[in-house]
């Protein structure tokens, strides 16, 4: 079974640029989250989508952050205009929700796309 | 205040020893989940163990077993016989739920290097 595919997997832009990132979720998985991971931090959540609809977006900047799920299957995290900090690595990640949070959730990552802004 | 805490930047182990890399949890919830995940060069993220607040008995995953004591509300991660291939950041995450909606909040990491 394929796991989470995202490209690019690097990225180098001058700020102010817009760059994109694309994923593809495990085949069936409805629920979809990006994260964001500085260097020597642990992954943060920008956003999770289930099926179609972002139901946490909380930490998304949205002046500049902006994300989509069409047809409840890949996923775009465009960045637009690009600053200096947003170097870092965009990780994806999808699991299959089944209607409760009683059990565990497990979420399988992509390898990430290393964004590096000049 | 943060939720999840890692206190070793870095630990270093021979193979084929035993490690325990240490995560304390802070939360008021009574349901919640803990995860650790590995990260190696490559970049992705490897789930390893998982353990339930109300699970009885620490979980064990083959060389993984996690040292669940909730009163100290601890969850570390012990890997027994290390391998070079252990080497990696290991990063230890709660579930966290608001409102219905749910994500993982990760610590900062320990970097484990396996020595020959």
């Amino acid at each position: 079974e394929a796991g989470v595919v995202q490209s690019p997997r690097y990225k180098i832009i001058e700020k102010k640029q817009p760059v994109a990132f694309w994923c593809n979720p495990i085949s069936g998985h409805n629920t979809l989250y990006w994260y964001l991971q500085n260097l020597g931090q642990g992954p943060e959540l920008l956003i999770r989508y289930e099926n179609e609809e972002a139901v946490d977006d909380s930490q998304l900047p949205k002046d500049r952050f902006s994300a989509e799920r069409l047809k409840g299957v890949d996923s775009t995290l465009k960045i637009q205009p690009a600053e200096l900090g947003d170097s870092a690595v965009y990780l994806c990640a999808s699991s299959l929700y089944g209607g409760t949070w009683s059990s565990y959730n497990e979420q399988f990552f992509g390898p990430g796309t290393r964004l590096t802004v000049l | 205040a943060q939720k999840i805490t890692q206190t070793q930047p870095g630990m270093f182990v021979q193979e084929k020893e035993a490690v325990t890399l240490d995560c304390t949890y802070d939360t008021s919830d009574p349901s919640y989940g803990l995860f650790w995940y590995k990260q190696p060069s490559s970049g992705e993220m490897i789930f390893l163990i998982y353990q339930g607040s109300y699970d009885q008995q620490n979980a064990t995953e083959g060389r993984y077993s996690l040292n669940f004591q909730k009163a100290r509300k601890s969850a570390n991660l012990v890997i027994s016989a290390s391998q070079l291939g252990d080497s990696a950041m290991y990063f230890c995450a709660m579930r966290e739920e608001q409102g219905g909606s749910e994500k993982l909040v990760f610590g900062k990491g320990t970097k484990l290097t396996v020595n020959p």
